[in-house]
């Protein structure tokens, strides 16, 4: 079956550590998402992807890198650097003409 | 960043009844609107994506209406049942650009 599988499901991290979250798509999408959602607010664009090599900064892009260097892997790594980085993560993928597909999200709890 | 507002956050349903909240977002340079049910501990799913002034798409008990023009969607559940306890999304396309910008969502719980 097609979809997006995001690893792990729960992770802890300790500050000042960094930690890369996994995203994989069997869907053919070109165009790959990460977002991230708080308490009380809507999904938050972190980086995206419309194609292979290729990669935009979305609204809170401070303190994460992304690469794309297969079609289907959009890996997220949170630095050091992001002061708040407890969170939800959610990874998307879209085709042309589809609406997005999600992940199951993972969350990142700093200890 | 674009402006997308649900309406209410949050709202409790008598098993049964029917319901309906509210999408507002901007209309300049609309293209598509996009409606997700997202249930606790699952991945959004996909319920319409909704492109001309004047819409109806229907799926099951879920129905939504979209007017471009004043910026808003409605999206309507029919006779609640528990299994519709759920967070809907609405997310913004706007025309050149296939990001989508996500209102908070309004968050459903169909008591029995």
């Amino acid at each position: 079956d097609g979809g997006i599988t995001q690893s792990p499901k729960y992770l802890f991290r300790k500050e000042g550590q960094n930690v890369t979250l996994s995203c994989e798509q069997n869907l053919n999408h070109d165009a790959m998402y990460w977002y991230r959602q708080d308490p009380g607010q809507g999904l938050r664009l972190i980086y995206y992807s419309q194609i292979v090599n290729d990669f935009q900064k979305g609204d809170i892009a401070e303190g994460y890198s992304v690469s794309r260097e297969k079609k289907e892997s959009f890996p997220l790594t949170v630095t050091s650097a992001q002061k708040n980085p407890t969170a939800f993560y959610l990874c998307a993928s879209t085709g042309r003409v589809d609406g997005y597909t999600f992940g199951s999200g993972t969350r990142l709890t700093v200890v | 960043i674009l402006n997308v507002e649900q309406s209410p956050q949050s709202l409790h349903v008598q098993e049964g009844d029917s319901t309906n909240f509210t999408c507002s977002f901007p209309s300049s340079n609309f293209y598509a609107l996009h409606w997700y049910r997202w249930e606790t501990a699952k991945s959004p799913e996909a319920l319409f994506v909704m492109t001309l002034n004047g819409d109806e798409k229907k799926k099951g008990r879920i129905s939504a209406t979209l007017n471009t023009k004043e910026g808003y969607s409605y999206l309507y559940i029919k006779g609640s049942q528990p299994e519709d306890s759920a967070t809907y999304l609405c997310a913004l396309n706007v025309r050149g650009n296939n990001r989508l910008a996500f209102g908070k969502g309004n968050q459903v719980v169909v008591i029995p």
